[in-house]
């Protein structure tokens, strides 16, 4: 099974600042079709998880623009330009690339 | 408006069984593989099992095998998940999920499983 390793785990942050969340997959995600699966999803406390971008950088409907995902292979980034208070929750990437789907261990925004 | 209104999960016993249902409305349900995910204080987030449109492929993670069955009626525009011989590492809550490309776009609200004696 591919392992998501998520860096940070916790990551207070000043309103208005950036912040950035790493992650690493144990193989590449590249999958036979030559698309990298790879979604970043937010969970904010009491909700579901929400999808926020995938296929590494592709905003989904309704995510602001200061979210935005990069990387390829096995690392990818998550970036918030300017952190706002609703953004608070745990970040989770995840891969679909290969069975089974697999996700990251979450990292908690919070504010400082 | 996309909805994926879930029902179904509560209280069983270790070794007994439970059904999930996932009632969806907004979108062409025959028209879209369905997802379920699971949420456990020992795992974290875990993919449960994939079904493609007509049913007629199953994907499963390898603890669910044989264990647990996806399923889903079309004319209904409904999803299950039959879960038997449960464990305490079952429990947790379970999420209906719409998969486009594999992005799990829509999430449905969850529905709690506890398993206890």
């Amino acid at each position: 099974d591919i392992v998501m390793t998520q860096t940070p785990l916790s990551s207070p942050v000043t309103l208005g600042q950036p912040a950035s969340i790493s992650c690493r997959s144990s193989q590449s995600l590249v999958s036979s079709d030559g698309t990298t699966y790879f979604n970043w999803l937010q969970q904010r406390p009491g909700q579901p998880p929400r999808l926020l971008i995938y296929e590494i950088s592709n905003r989904f409907s309704g995510v602001p623009d200061r979210f935005s995902g990069s990387g390829a292979g096995t690392d990818f980034t998550l970036e918030i330009s300017r952190v706002e208070a609703e953004d608070v929750g745990i970040y989770y990437c995840m891969q679909a690339s290969q069975l089974p789907w697999t996700f990251g261990q979450g990292t908690k925004v919070e504010i400082k | 408006e996309v909805q994926l209104v879930q029902s179904g999960g509560g209280v069983v016993q270790p070794g007994g069984s439970l059904r999930l249902s996932c009632e969806a409305s907004g979108f062409t349900f025959s028209g879209y593989w369905m997802t379920w995910v699971r949420q456990t204080p020992g795992k974290g987030l875990e993919w449960v099992a994939n079904i493609n449109r007509d049913g007629s492929a199953k994907q499963y993670v390898r603890s669910a095998e044989g264990r647990f069955t996806i399923s889903r009626d079309n004319a209904k525009n409904s999803l299950y998940l039959q879960m038997t011989s449960l464990s305490p590492e079952d429990a947790g809550v379970y999420y209906c999920v719409r998969p486009p490309a594999r992005a799990l776009d829509y999430w449905g609200q969850g529905t709690l499983v506890t398993v206890s004696s």
